[in-house]
């Protein structure tokens, strides 16, 4: 059960849009439509971003989007927003009722 | 309103027992898989365990099997992680989180957290 893969940091502007990966394995991320994304603020519980690779939970704005390739899923963040300056983990399904995190990436948005 | 409260959290020696409790409301608890998560100082997300809508099945993550176990109680709304010979690396904020009617559904709510701290 080894942690997903995600960078550490990602930064941009207002306005601009960013990308952040997620790598697993055939194992987890790919062998399963399952990955989730959650936002976590400083001092906050974590939220639900993105579930089952593209869904969005009501509520979530249409700006958060996700994907999947192979072993890689990805979150991509349009229309960067200051509030949307938070920790980001992905997590996947990994088959016998366990599940994976990635380490957690760090948005800043200049 | 829909939410979940944990309680039970605080500092215990290494060996020592702790039982952690997640009261749901505002929800049909008893329709739900529900997890526990746990977030060590400044690090990310690990899952624990899981248990199914009706607490017949269990799964734990390998580094807490057969020291953890996790139940329910759907009569009281409520969820526990009874947490025996603990060890300093399971210092951690403790989450429980919920899961979906499906058990492969993703983690939709979750509770503020409660820390343990396992120090000598």
């Amino acid at each position: 059960q080894s942690a997903l893969t995600q960078p550490r940091s990602v930064s941009g502007s207002p306005g601009q849009s960013v990308t952040i990966s997620c790598t697993g394995t055939s194992s987890d991320v790919g062998g399963y439509n399952y990955v989730s994304w959650y936002e976590q603020h400083p001092g906050k519980a974590p939220k639900l971003m993105i579930n089952d690779v593209t869904k969005r939970p009501s509520g979530v704005p249409d700006r958060f989007s996700g994907s999947k390739s192979g072993n890689t899923a990805s979150l991509t963040i349009s229309g960067l927003q200051a509030e949307d300056e938070a920790d980001y983990y992905c997590c996947s399904y990994a088959g016998s009722y366990t599940w994976v995190f990635g380490g957690g990436t760090k948005l800043t948005v200049l | 309103q829909v939410q979940l409260v944990e309680s039970g959290g605080g500092v215990v020696q290494p060996g020592r027992s702790l039982r952690l409790s997640c009261a749901a409301s505002g929800f049909t608890f008893s329709r739900y898989a529900m997890h526990w998560v746990r977030q060590a100082p400044g690090k990310g997300l690990e899952w624990v365990a899981l248990i199914s809508y009706d607490g017949s099945s269990k799964y734990y993550t390998d580094s807490v099997k057969g020291r953890f176990t996790i139940s329910r109680d759907n009569s009281k709304n409520t969820l526990y992680l009874q947490m025996n010979s603990l060890r300093v690396e399971d210092t951690a904020l403790y989450y429980c989180a919920r899961g979906g009617l499906i058990v492969v559904d993703a983690f939709d709510l979750w509770g503020q957290g409660t820390m343990v701290t396992v120090s000598s």
